[in-house]
């Protein structure tokens, strides 16, 4: 596609249960990154693809965190047993750098979760 | 890792005047480091980009300067509109390749 597609764009959910967000990368673009915004915050790094491996998951806040690319494309960080604080929008990017270069970061529109 | 801090955190200025933002890093390794604007409800896309062997870069109303020894890079706005009133996040590329950002700054610009 033309630029980073995520989905859903909005998510509301009850506490406890799972969500999936999904995020398709621009074609060609081997690095995936995974970002966290809350309402008025920073850029709250959660973790990195380089092709299909995340050499480090260190960000992802809790074990209730996962994430997975398959292909080389598409990703999908799934946050299982949802708390409120979660509540944020999840924002994927992808470069066409592998990580660790230099090289712009093309953001997507982000997933707006919201924790009832 | 590497920490990155931004200041200030709001920064209002009138048309026409300059704004300037400041960013520290702590991971002497880091080698790249840019600058992304936010408006409001849109994702954050690069406006300017510097790299360590370089000591400042500029583009039209843009400048980034970086100094390496003390460990801090700085965004420069000349001429400000009231177009540039954005949330702007610095960064650095650490030495484990993740690029870590600052708490962004609010900068309104008046007419």
């Amino acid at each position: 596609g033309a630029g980073v597609s995520q989905s859903p764009s909005n998510k509301v959910t009850e506490k406890g249960k799972d969500v999936e967000l999904r995020c398709d990368p621009i074609s060609g673009h081997t690095a995936l990154y995974w970002y966290r915004q809350s309402l008025g915050q920073g850029l709250e790094f959660l973790i990195y693809f380089q092709g299909n491996s995340a050499p480090d998951k260190s960000g992802l806040p809790s074990d209730r965190f996962s994430a997975e690319r398959t292909g080389g494309s598409v990703s999908t960080l799934t946050i299982q047993r949802t708390q409120q604080e979660d509540s944020a929008v999840y924002l994927c990017a992808s470069s066409l750098e592998p990580t660790g270069s230099a090289g712009e970061l093309f953001f997507g529109e982000g997933s707006r979760l919201t924790v009832l | 890792g590497e920490n990155v801090e931004q200041h200030p955190s709001t920064l209002s200025v009138q048309e026409g005047d300059s704004a300037v933002i400041k960013c520290t890093y702590s991971d002497s390794a880091s080698n790249y480091f840019p600058w992304y604007k936010q408006e409001l409800g849109k994702r954050p896309q690069l406006i300017i980009d510097i790299r360590s062997n370089v000591g400042e870069k500029k583009d039209q109303r843009i400048a980034v300067t970086l100094n390496k020894t003390a460990k801090h890079f700085s965004l420069h706005i000349t001429e400000t509109q009231p177009e540039d009133s954005a949330v702007y996040f610095c960064a650095a590329l650490d030495s484990w390749g993740k690029l870590q950002f600052g708490a962004g700054t609010q900068v309104v610009v008046t007419p």
